[in-house]
């Protein structure tokens, strides 16, 4: 079955320090793995997503995540965090197999100390 | 601009009582979806339509109707079997195939129940 875990509910990082985000999941076939960020109240806006290629993607606001797939994971990843970074992060996982629908995992809230 | 609208942003409905949620997009996209959201949790899928006049039923479809009659538009309907409608319910859009592209997302729409 497809699902996708995000271990952490709740991360706070301070203001300058640098950031991590996991994502593990379980997919039967060549998975598409995305990062959405949902500012409160607010719809969801894409970050990065990889498909193929280059394991280290790069995505908008300084973003990055790493596709591992012998760990099955995709952690995201941003070296400095700025204070507009608080938000609700969730890692999503899909591909041709499922090719109508992404399975979300539950999300990690990002606090941001100053 | 092009992107995606909901209406209202605020809903509120009494008991036993039908609610349209209103979700409209002018990017020209095929495929578009209904997403619930309750706290602690990831998005799950309501329905979703690949194409005008026809939708398939996601993993939550119980207690909820969709039409697509227009492209651009694909309207929830909150029926009175929904018997915990409460939730942030987004709406959004994709080129082709959820599993292989990007989503964008609306704004969403919060529903009370009085």
């Amino acid at each position: 079955a497809q699902s996708v875990t995000q271990p952490d509910i709740h991360i706070t990082v301070s203001e300058g320090a640098s950031l991590e985000l996991r994502c593990n999941y379980s997919y039967g076939a060549t998975p598409y793995l995305f990062w959405y960020v949902q500012s409160p109240g607010q719809g969801l806006q894409l970050l990065l997503k990889y498909f193929s290629g280059d394991t280290l993607v790069q995505g908008i606001k300084g973003f990055e995540a790493e596709f591992k797939r012998s760990q099955s994971s995709f952690n995201l990843r941003k070296p400095s965090v700025h204070w507009s970074d608080a938000a609700e992060y969730f890692c999503a996982v899909g591909g041709y197999s499922s090719a109508s629908k992404i399975i979300f995992g539950s999300g990690t809230r990002l606090s941001i100390r100053p | 601009d092009g992107g995606i609208t909901q209406s209202p942003k605020y809903l509120f409905r009494k008991e036993g009582q039908n609610v349209t949620l209103s979700c409209e997009q002018n990017l020209n996209h095929d495929a578009m979806y209904w997403y619930r959201q309750d706290p602690g949790q990831g998005l799950r899928l309501i329905y979703y339509s690949q194409i005008v006049n026809d939708f398939q039923k996601g993993d939550i479809a119980e207690g909820y109707s969709v039409s697509r009659e227009k492209k651009e538009s694909f309207p929830l309907t909150v029926t009175s079997a929904q018997k915990n409608p409460t939730a942030f319910y987004l709406c959004a859009s994709s080129p082709g195939l959820a599993g292989v592209e990007t989503q964008y997302f609306g704004p969403g729409t919060r529903l009370l129940v009085l």
